[in-house]
């Protein structure tokens, strides 16, 4: 059982470059989220999704965007990368939305935007 | 203010030691209360959840929730060197699930 997978692992972009940050989980949950995680910021929720065709904002929402076709894919898109976007990004699931329901979280995204 | 306020350390202990790390909030309609560790790289991992007041104890962890002073904390019994780890906490209302900065732990053999 994959659990949530997250793609690329590491990522160099040059400013006002687009890139899309790949998530897929393979344990039907419906609600899925993408975070940023920076030194001294702790997790902050960018957007998240409660099933498929459904998204909203999160805290950091801006910079980025998000969809959901499927229940199984969740990816991020960052329009016109910024060095300010420069962070790790997980992404995590859970089963019932968010009630009552931990994440499980994929192992990261490192990217870099010089 | 943030709505989740966590001291991000680093706190040192010796092995052995009990362990408390502890969450402040600020906002009332958080129901749902969760700790988390992650290891250096890694993604984080659940510890513990609760949804009521009082204590939730789980082999050498503890996690207890105070609702009337918005206060959390987790307790690390017999602490060990592979304790050492960020500590997290989280918390939910709507459908937001909102995380303090974490705690950095280390705990020296």
């Amino acid at each position: 059982n994959a659990g949530v997978t997250q793609t690329p692992k590491f990522q160099v972009l040059k400013t006002g470059q687009s890139m899309t940050l790949q998530c897929a989980q393979d344990m039907n949950h419906e609600y899925m989220s993408w975070y940023r995680q920076d030194p001294g910021m702790g997790l902050r929720l960018i957007h998240y999704s409660v099933g498929a065709g459904i998204t909203d904002q999160g805290e950091v929402p801006n910079g980025y965007n998000v969809s959901r076709s499927t229940t199984e894919d969740f990816p991020l898109r960052l329009l016109s990368a910024a060095p300010s976007q420069t962070s790790v990004y997980f992404c995590a699931s859970s089963y019932s939305g968010a009630r009552n329901s931990p994440l499980h979280f994929g192992n990261g995204t490192r990217l870099t935007v010089t | 203010q943030k709505e989740v306020e966590q001291d991000p350390g680093p706190l040192s202990v010796p092995e052995g030691a009990i362990v408390s790390l502890n969450c402040t909030y600020s906002n009332s309609a958080f129901q749902y209360f969760m700790w988390y560790r992650q290891y250096s790289r890694k993604g984080p991992e659940l510890l513990m959840y609760t949804y009521s007041s009082g204590n939730k104890e789980d082999g050498r962890f503890t996690a207890q929730v105070d609702k009337s002073s918005k206060y959390i904390s987790l307790f690390i019994r017999d602490s060990q060197p592979s304790d050492s780890a960020t500590y997290l906490c989280a918390m939910q209302r709507d459908d937001k699930i909102i995380f303090g900065k974490g705690t950095r732990l280390h705990i020296l053999p």
